[in-house]
Parts: C-alpha cells; structure tokens; sequence
C-alpha cells in the first residue's frame, strides 16, 4: 500500500506570493493533519480535515489555510509568504476521526524557503 | 494548554549501549501517545503508539511506557545500532474531541557511534 505523498519535494518562493502544496493520503484514510516543522518552534500543528470538513486549526494566521476534497487528497495555501514560512510542511493521514488505536503516518514533507 | 517535553535534547551513545528516552507532558488528559523517528530533512515514521488506558506497548528492540497519573512516557531501545541514529519524538492527542492533532515534544536527537 502506498503512504503518504507530498507534492512538490522543494520550493523556492519570495515574499509576498503564494504557494499550494499537495497531500494525497494513504488509500483508505480520510483525516488528513498539516503539521509546521522550523528549528525554532519544532513541530506545529495547523489544521485538520475529515470528510472534506475542517475539524481543527491550530495558532496560525488566516494566510494559511487548506481543504479537502471528496478522493480525501488535501491542499494547504499560504498567502502573502513571509520569511518565517520558511518551512518543513508535513501532512498526515489517519484511518478515522477519532479511533484510540488509530496511528498517524506522514508524509516525507514540502521544504519551503522563501527568500 | 499541553506542553511536551522531551530530555534530553541530544545523546551520544556507543553501539550496543542500552538507552532510555524521556516525554513528559502537563495535561494528563490524553487519548494516546506516540513515539516518532525523524531522519535528517524526512517526514515522521511511526514508532509505537500507546492507548491512554495501556501502561506499555513493545516493537522489537523497541519498548515504551506510559504513566498517564504523573504525565511520563520512556521510550527504551535496546541494544543500540548506528542505524538508530534520529531524532525521537513523542506526541500526545487530547481526549478533548480534538480529533487528530497532536502536540509534540522538541525531540531527542540521537546518535550511537559504531
């Protein structure tokens, strides 16, 4: 079974555009989570999906923000990049909502620098 | 509001050395914890992932606890490779209708030199 895939790998952006990454879950799964990884903050956790419906949003501003769509695959969009965004984004998938058991498993990431 | 955290930071260790990693964590209200391995620039890989009502789960030279009462989980490797070199991290989910989202420790960056 294939995991979680993460398009692109890299990007290279300026301050002041915008950029969408992509998240394709593992088969099956339908929560998809978008996590923030900086040496400073560590991992930081932005927003969750479930059946095309937001259920979380963590401390981010409104220049972030995603969606889901009816395959379960996710896209996150920042808006107006600042130098801070400069980031790992990871996206997980999960079977369920909200299953004890339930493990999430990642992707390899989107390396996002913005110069 | 959860806070994790993991010490120590960093650990070096020689090979075959048996190991103990540590997470604590201020909310004992948790669904479940789970344990990661990050190498270098990759994603996260799922180690070990305890109920809140289990006390420890193991995975080959891999063993973790969880004493949910004094908000404490070890990760214990055994037998020590280089192979195991990464960065570890512990995450707890909320039993608060939270859904998926997890809080994360800062990680304990290991290396076990050959």
């Amino acid at each position: 079974k294939a995991g979680v895939t993460q398009t692109p790998r890299y990007l290279i952006k300026t301050r002041g555009q915008q950029v969408t990454l992509s998240c394709s879950p593992i088969s099956g799964h339908r929560s998809v989570s978008w996590y923030q990884q900086t040496p400073g903050q560590g991992l930081q956790f932005l927003f969750e999906y479930f059946s095309e419906t937001q259920r979380n949003k963590g401390n981010f501003p409104g220049r972030f923000s995603g969606r889901q769509f009816s395959n379960s695959r996710s896209e996150m969009n920042v808006s107006t990049l600042e130098l801070g965004d400069s980031a790992l984004y990871l996206c997980a998938s999960s079977l369920r909502a909200s299953g004890v058991t339930d493990t999430q498993y990642f992707g390899p990431g989107t390396r996002l620098t913005v110069l | 509001k959860q806070e994790v955290t993991q010490i120590p930071a960093a650990l070096s260790v020689p090979e075959g050395e048996n190991l103990v990693l540590n997470c604590s964590f201020t909310d004992s209200a948790i669904y479940n914890l789970q344990w990661f391995r990050q190498d270098p620039g990759k994603g996260l890989t799922s180690l070990l992932l305890i109920q809140s009502s289990q006390r420890e789960q193991t995975s080959g030279r891999l063993n973790a606890s969880l004493d949910k009462s004094s908000g404490r989980s070890t990760l214990y490797i055994a037998a020590s490779q280089p192979g195991d070199s990464a960065t570890y991290l512990c995450a707890v989910r909320p039993n608060n209708n939270a859904g998926n989202m997890l809080t994360f420790g800062g990680g304990t960056r290991l290396m076990v030199k050959p």
